[in-house]
């Protein structure tokens, strides 16, 4: 039962444009929300995260939205740079137990 | 430069032995969490403990899988015997200290890189 759903595995964006990473949750106890990047053979580094009594939360070009009503998250990257081609990881964190999705992996073209 | 430090980075092993997987979380943290990373289920979580004690090990096979913390500096993931579906990459992340919760981040090492043949 994966509680934390990223349904595409992988997305493709020109560099400079705007990329869009999307979660979905089922538990509706998660009160955190967090983006955690990952480059190939290192561990996950954290990104951004955004509390479940806030709707917006904005970091320079990172920008996490949250729709509690739906139970959907999303990243905004704008621009997007060749450097942040990488996985991406959504997780859901209740009592600091953090529950994380399958991640999508993000290609930025020059 | 305060890091999860995770060894060992590579095993390769027979099907049918043990293995056993350690991770050093940071100093003055006391939440510690084991993940698989698998191609279907992204980061699955396995186990994780505060101040030593395991609070949900209910993502680990119980049968082959254990995992423990012999003291706040180390602790271990042990898998008795081995299968090749257990091939994957262990990551090992902490977090902490006091009033830790969902707020805080955690840190992840690099990753144990286990093949089982």
């Amino acid at each position: 039962d994966q509680q934390v759903k990223q349904n595409s595995p992988s997305l493709s964006v020109q560099e400079g444009r705007i990329s869009i990473l999307n979660c979905d949750y089922t538990n509706s106890m998660f009160d955190y929300f967090l983006w955690y990047k990952k480059y190939p053979a290192e561990g996950p580094t954290f990104l951004i995260s955004i509390s479940s009594i806030k709707d917006k939360n904005e970091d320079g070009r990172f920008t996490v939205f949250l729709n509690k009503s739906a139970k959907h998250l999303s990243l905004h990257i704008v621009p997007s740079q060749p450097g942040d081609s990488a996985v991406y990881f959504c997780a859901a964190s209740s009592w600091g137990k953090l529950i994380f999705g399958q991640g999508t992996e993000l290609s930025v073209k020059p | 430069d305060a890091r999860v430090t995770q060894t060992p980075r590579h095993k390769v092993t027979e099907m049918g032995q043990e293995v056993t997987m350690r991770c050093q979380p940071i100093l003055g943290h006391n939440t510690v969490f084991w993940y698989r990373q698998t191609m279907m289920q992204g980061l699955e979580l396995l186990a994780y403990f505060r101040n030593r004690a395991p609070l949900d090990d209910s993502g680990m096979p119980k049968d082959r899988f254990s995992a423990e913390m012999p003291d706040a500096t180390l602790a271990t993931l042990k898998i008795q015997p081995s299968e090749p579906r257990d091939s994957a990459v262990y990551f090992c992340a902490s977090g902490g200290g006091e009033g830790f919760g969902s707020g805080n981040t955690i840190y992840f090492g690099e990753g144990s890189w286990l093949t089982v043949v």
